[in-house]
Order: structure tokens, then C-alpha cells, then sequence
């Protein structure tokens, strides 16, 4: 079992809808979970971080934690065409490590 | 002032050549990371140095060196190029291996291109 998997994309919405993305992970002990963004041709960059149980929002995103579950997931809403690009999870591992999942490419249809 | 940088952008090389990657982060960070990306997105850790001291070193080739001359700097040397080289490599920094934030900055990265 991969340590950190996520939804297989592509993933199509159209502006304005709500974009759902999904993260498992296999540490039990894991105890921070994040998002980056990573636009075509460009870095990673961390856009939502979530330590407990239940949902964070900032603005039009949501992370939502289900640690029994060993779930993470990532909303958007009113999903725009600037929204297009790879979100990586990832998850900090009771060993101090962190892994990155492989991603799920989100593209946002005007 | 960009955080963390990398040269080159792009390096296109040979085969059986040898090339290094240079990475300076401005952020005052303890931290330093290398990570390659293959074509498939996949983002995989290969090194963390955390004051000069390496504290990662994943199963990576040992054709690929890392040397901290000092926190602010983390370099990535490789010989004897292969095909199976050719990635994006990122250079990421963080304020310390434990920062519960997790947050770490990543450079522009490093394409690397091997003939």
C-alpha cells in the first residue's frame, strides 16, 4: 500500500461548481495533513494545512480530516479557471517525515 | 527577494556526465530539502539536511551527492548521468524538520534533461 493516495484525475468541473479532492494516507500516527498547489511548469506551494478532526475553511476552501478514517479532502468552491492545477496531499508522518501523494490534476471548464 | 532559489533552471546533458545544482534559501530556515519529480507529477523526497547535518537520505543512487557548506545552501551533485535522471528536481526549505505547520518553500526547480 502506497503511504499517501489520491483521487486519479483528471479531474473536469465547471466554473463555478464545487471541486472535491481526496487523500488517503497509511500511518495511523499521522498527524498533520496539507495541500500545495502546484500550477504547470511551476513549484509546489502550501495552501491549506489541517491538524483535527473535522473541516477548516479559508475562503473558498475547505479541508476536511477524518483521522479513523485516515481520510483527507480538499474543497473549492465556486471553482474558477485559475483553480486549474495539480493539488498534492501531504502528510506528516509519525516519523517525522513528510510524504507527498501523487497528485490529482484539476481542470476548471469556463 | 526570491525566497529560495535554484540554479541552473534548465541543464541539458549527456550521459555518463557529471552536473551539480545549486540551491540558496534567504529565509533564515534550518531546513533544507531535495526532492525529484518525474514526469508523472510524482514529488518524492531524496535528501534533508537540517543545519548542515543530513537527516534523510532516502534510497536514492549514491551517483547523487548532497553538501551543505553552510544552512543557507544545499547542493546536489551527480555523476554518471542516466536517462532515468531526467526530472524536475526542487530544492524546499523549512524552518525546522518538526515545524507542525509543515510548511515548506520550495525553489523554481531544476529541469534536468539527460541525451
Amino acid at each position: 500500500q502506497k503511504e499517501v493516495e489520491q483521487n486519479s484525475g483528471p479531474l473536469s468541473v465547471p466554473e463555478g461548481a464545487i471541486a472535491s479532492l481526496n487523500c488517503t494516507y497509511s500511518d495511523r500516527g499521522s498527524q498533520s495533513f496539507f495541500w500545495y498547489r502546484q500550477y504547470s511548469g511551476k513549484s509546489p506551494e502550501l495552501i491549506m494545512f489541517i491538524y483535527s478532526n473535522g473541516d477548516k475553511e479559508d475562503g473558498r476552501f475547505t479541508a476536511q480530516l477524518n483521522k479513523a478514517s485516515q481520510y483527507v479532502s480538499l474543497l473549492i468552491r465556486d471553482s474558477q479557471p485559475s483553480d486549474s492545477a495539480t493539488y498534492l496531499c501531504a502528510v506528516k508522518t509519525s516519523y517525522d517525515k513528510v510524504i507527498f501523494g501523487p497528485g490529482t490534476s484539476l481542470s476548471v471548464i469556463p | 527577494d526570491t525566497a529560495v532559489s535554484q540554479t541552473p533552471k534548465y541543464l541539458v546533458t549527456q550521459m555518463g556526465n557529471d552536473k551539480s545544482i545549486k540551491c540558496e534559501q534567504n529565509l533564515g530556515h534550518d531546513t533544507m530539502y531535495w526532492y525529484k519529480q518525474d514526469s508523472k507529477k510524482f514529488l518524492k523526497i531524496m535528501f534533508s539536511y537540517n543545519n548542515k547535518e543530513l537527516i534523510i537520505n532516502e534510497t536514492v543512487p549514491n551517483r547523487f551527492s548532497p553538501k551543505s557548506p553552510d544552512k543557507a545552501h544545499l547542493n546536489l551533485h551527480i555523476n554518471s548521468l542516466e536517462l532515468g535522471d531526467s526530472a524536475v528536481y526542487f530544492c524546499a526549505s523549512s524552518q525546522t524538520p518538526w515545524d507542525s505547520r509543515g510548511e515548506q518553500f520550495f525553489g523554481p526547480g531544476t529541469r534536468l534533461t539527460v541525451l
